[in-house]
């Protein structure tokens, strides 16, 4: 069956650009997850989606930041005039129910390794 | 704030060698803890998971760990791995309805 889809996988932007990366979940899945993952370190939670509202946005960096998922399914995080240091791995997920319950598992997308120049 | 240590950021061992991956977590009241693998450009897979229960969880590909409450710990094992275990592991805690929050990651290789 279809996993996470994340588009597009490799993304260059010069500093000053906007991007927008797309996350498709699971069909289905109720809670979508949006991670930030610099080099060497683990994810780090950006925000949070139970269908298509935002329930948590606290790990944004930055009001340059912006996600949306306006329907309930896919998802969009966009990022306003590049930095440097958004440089990272983006990574979405997804699990069933909603994220209050640690027994739904998240599964996870295969990211959009994003450089910024 | 929940925080999640991995003791170790690179362990390198021999094929069909035993394996242990360190993780340490935060107290909470709720606590559910994960094993992730990330294989190179690719996202995250759940090995196993810890809700409660049994404290030694079996996962997927051999894997197996042991949740120790009084040491705060949750520790991966295998008895013997393969050179396809190459990958870097993630250890995870959710503490309730908090947020799922990840160590910094062990590179495991292993050596023909």
């Amino acid at each position: 069956g279809a996993g996470v889809s994340q588009s597009p996988r490799y993304k260059v932007a010069k500093r000053g650009q906007d991007v927008a990366l797309r996350c498709d979940p699971i069909s289905g899945h109720v809670s979508l997850f949006w991670y930030q993952q610099a080099l060497g370190q683990g994810p780090e939670f950006l925000t949070y989606f139970q269908n298509e509202a935002q329930l948590d946005k606290s790990g944004l960096p930055s009001d340059r930041f912006f996600a949306e998922r306006p329907e309930g399914s896919v998802s969009t995080l966009k990022i306003q005039r590049t930095q440097q240091e958004d440089s990272a791995v983006y990574l979405c997920a997804s699990s069933l129910g909603d994220w209050g319950r640690g027994t739904d598992t998240q599964y996870f997308g295969p990211g959009t390794r994003l450089t910024v120049l | 704030a929940q925080s999640v240590t991995q003791l170790d950021s690179q362990v390198p061992v021999f094929e069909e060698a035993p394996v242990e991956l360190r993780c340490n977590y935060s107290s909470s009241v709720s606590v559910y803890l994960f094993w992730y693998v990330q294989y190179p450009n690719q996202g995250l897979q759940l090995l196993l998971k810890y809700l409660s229960g049994s404290t030694l969880v079996k996962g997927i590909n051999g894997f197996e760990a042991e949740f120790n409450k009084s040491q705060t710990s949750f520790h991966l094992r295998k008895p013997s791995v393969h050179i396809s275990d190459t990958a870097e592991y993630f250890c995870g805690h959710q503490g309730g309805s908090e947020k799922l929050v990840f160590g910094k990651g062990t590179k495991l290789t292993v050596n023909p």
